[in-house]
């Protein structure tokens, strides 16, 4: 099946700095990507819908300037969390459709803690 | 908005036994996914029930669709302690809108 990959696994950084989170889809190209916050032991939240050659849909309540997302390619979306504080820490999923399958590919997802 | 919402939230069963977790939603649609999370991990994606009545079985689960009910079904036979993970429905709107979750324990 269709692979979408995120780097990194999981990282730990300190209060105020950023950190960027890399979404691929492996073998096949995605103008479209999703990003997802799940917290613990709750269901996946969608932030935002990331759109190759144009802007990021945020959903509503998601700061598109804390999170800013750049899909630059066909086969790659980052997601940069600006000034990260500890209640961002959560587990960042990314995914992408493939609708000749009707599917969504899911990355293993990132876990983020912000000391 | 589409919502989504699954039934039970937690449960906890003997192996051997069987259950059925439900997962309703409250507007049309005919493409609806059963996700499989481990702790720590991603999604694993189980079934895609694409039409009403579709019916999809792996080894020991088994999902249904009927979209007239708005409703799908995961149902589990003879539980074995390798399936305790917990259980997301997802239904496809404009966007993929996720059940609450069933966080399902086997016991031995």
């Amino acid at each position: 099946g269709a692979v979408v990959s995120q780097h990194p696994s999981w990282v730990i950084c300190k209060s105020g700095t950023s950190v960027k989170i890399e979404c691929r889809s492996l073998d096949f190209q995605a103008t479209t990507m999703f990003w997802y916050r799940q917290f613990p032991k709750q269901s996946l939240m969608l932030m935002a819908t990331s759109n190759e050659g144009s802007k990021a849909t945020y959903e509503q309540g998601v700061e598109k300037d804390k999170f800013l997302i750049n899909h630059a390619s066909l086969t790659l979306s980052t997601l940069t969390v600006t000034s990260a504080h500890p209640e961002d820490s959560s587990f960042y999923i990314c995914s992408a459709p493939r609708l000749v399958v009707n599917e969504q590919f899911f990355g293993p997802g990132t876990r983020l803690t912000v000391l | 908005e589409l919502k989504v919402e699954q039934n039970p939230l937690f449960l906890s069963m003997q192996e051997g036994k069987n259950y059925t977790i439900y997962c309703n939603y409250s507007t049309t649609s005919d493409r609806l996914y059963w996700y499989r999370q481990d702790p720590g991990k991603s999604l694993e994606s189980l079934f895609v029930l694409l039409s009403n009545g579709a019916v999809k079985q792996e080894g020991r689960l088994m999902a249904s669709l009927d979209t007239k009910a708005r409703l799908s079904t995961l149902h589990i036979t003879a539980a074995v302690h390798d399936l305790s993970a917990t259980y997301f429905c997802a239904v496809a709107g404009n966007q993929f809108y996720f059940g609450t979750g069933t966080s399902l324990t086997v016991i031995p």
